[in-house]
């Protein structure tokens, strides 16, 4: 159980163009997903926080006019990058929080979405 | 501020050494959890281990065991008889339980690297 997925799991587009990458929580309802990034031979760095029916809590220094995320249900997440540039290039991962029967916060984590934008 | 570091960037050994990761963790919370992921790679992270701050008991999984000392804010990763198919990105997080984010904070990752 608790599997999350990722589309696309790979995507090149010309620079300028919007690209929009779904996370779907396939067997549990997310109340709370959230939005990485990594660069190649990077660590994880947080994006933003999306709740179910309210707006995204971005991180500092993440252009949330850039990168736009809907959290419309319980199992679905979207990110959008707008606008892309060669500098938006790279690894992004989502992942989906529930709680665990010991009542702990737990994240579940997508496939990644590889972005390249040339 | 919480914070977690790996100060092991890269790390080669043969197969069949033993080898540990390290892993330091900051925080000013009481209640919090402790990760470790490995990301091969395909990229995709694979959870190994969780353990929250009440429990420092150690624990073993196969070739797999963890030390978690909350006196020294260390939770290490060992292998034991280490193979090929170990080789990946090992990375700590920590998401603490009082800010109710429930966001995980990585640190930045130790390559092991197996060789035959």
């Amino acid at each position: 159980g608790a599997v999350v997925s990722q589309h696309p799991s790979r995507v090149i587009c010309k620079s300028g163009t919007s690209v929009k990458i779904e996370c779907r929580s396939l067997d549990f309802q997310a109340t709370t997903m959230f939005w990485y990034r990594q660069f190649p031979k990077k660590s994880l760095m947080l994006m933003a926080t999306s709740n179910e029916g309210s707006k995204a809590t971005y991180e500092q220094g993440v252009e949330k006019d850039k990168f736009l995320i809907n959290h419309a249900s319980l199992t679905l997440s979207t990110l959008t990058v707008t606008s892309a540039h060669p500098e938006d290039s790279s690894f992004y991962i989502c992942s989906a929080r529930t709680f665990g029967a010991g009542g702990y916060n737990e994240q579940f984590f997508g496939p990644g979405t590889r972005l390249t934008v040339l | 501020a919480q914070k977690v570091t790996q100060a092991q960037t890269e790390i080669s050994v043969v197969e069949k050494e033993d080898v540990t990761l390290d892993c330091v963790y900051e925080t000013r919370d009481t209640t919090y959890y402790l990760f470790w992921y490995k990301q091969p790679p395909s990229g995709e992270l694979v959870f190994l281990i969780r353990r929250n701050s009440f429990d420092e008991q150690n624990e073993i999984s196969g070739r797999y065991s963890w030390n978690f000392q909350k006196s020294t804010s260390s939770f290490n990763f060992t292998i034991t008889a280490s193979q090929v198919v170990d080789s990946a990105v090992y990375f700590c997080a920590l998401s603490e339980g009082a800010s109710g984010t429930y966001k995980y904070i990585f640190g930045t990752g130790t390559r092991l690297k197996v060789l035959a």
